[in-house]
């Protein structure tokens, strides 16, 4: 089955407790980026990835990393989480087409 | 800035037809995308508009005048599955960085 996949999908955490969210696509598309929502606010770009090794950023960026090792992996990095941190991460691939497809989210809490 | 206004909620009856609007402000345009998520959900795509005119995908339809900046999703036939939100977004040079509204809460009464 054609999926996006993140792990874990709930995390409750303390800050500065450096943590990474797993992110992995079947689908051999080269496009991955990751997103956060919060309520009123839609989606917001944190990184994206044309390729493997090459990344950027998006939006909203500050505090967060990531990496393109692999062409099915783009895992999301917290070095040192704070509270407004706290958000719905979402993990979402494409090919060359119109359609994005997402990942099952990430409810992650910073305390 | 770049924005993309959406009514924030609209309420519907099941069976009606309804219209939630998307007026964009970006630097570019490369395409209106339509999107529904569902409490607790992930966003699945709905629809997409390059060019003016209408697109239409069963009970969707999606339409786009780059003149006006503007486009709207139109659900027919609603049934109370479609109750969700909606999201537009646009890529203002690409399909793949997408400035997204703030979403629409579809509501459907039986």
């Amino acid at each position: 089955e054609a999926q996006v996949t993140q792990n874990p999908r709930y995390l409750i955490t303390v800050t500065g407790k450096k943590l990474t969210v797993t992110c992995s696509q079947n689908m051999n598309h080269e496009y991955m980026s990751w997103y956060r929502q919060d309520p009123g606010l839609g989606l917001r770009q944190i990184y994206y990835s044309m390729n493997v090794e090459v990344t950027d950023k998006g939006d909203v960026p500050e505090g967060y990393k990531v990496s393109r090792k692999e062409k099915r992996n783009f895992p999301l990095i917290l070095e040192s989480p704070s509270p407004n941190q706290t958000s719905l991460y979402f993990c979402a691939s494409s090919s060359a087409s119109r359609e994005q497809f997402f990942g099952p989210g990430t409810r992650l809490t910073v305390l | 800035g770049q924005s993309l206004e959406q009514p924030s909620e609209v309420t519907a009856v099941e069976g009606a037809i309804v219209q939630i609007n998307c007026t964009y402000q970006t630097s570019g345009f490369y395409g209106l995308s339509w999107y529904q998520q569902h409490d607790g959900g992930a966003p699945t795509f709905l629809s997409y508009n390059a060019l003016d005119g209408l697109e239409e995908t069963g009970r969707f339809s999606s339409f786009l005048s780059r003149s006006d900046s503007y486009g709207y999703l139109l659900l027919q036939e609603l049934q109370m599955k479609d109750s969700a939100s909606y999201f537009c977004a646009v890529g203002p040079d690409s399909n793949y960085q997408l400035i997204w509204g703030a979403g629409t809460k579809l509501i459907i009464k039986p």
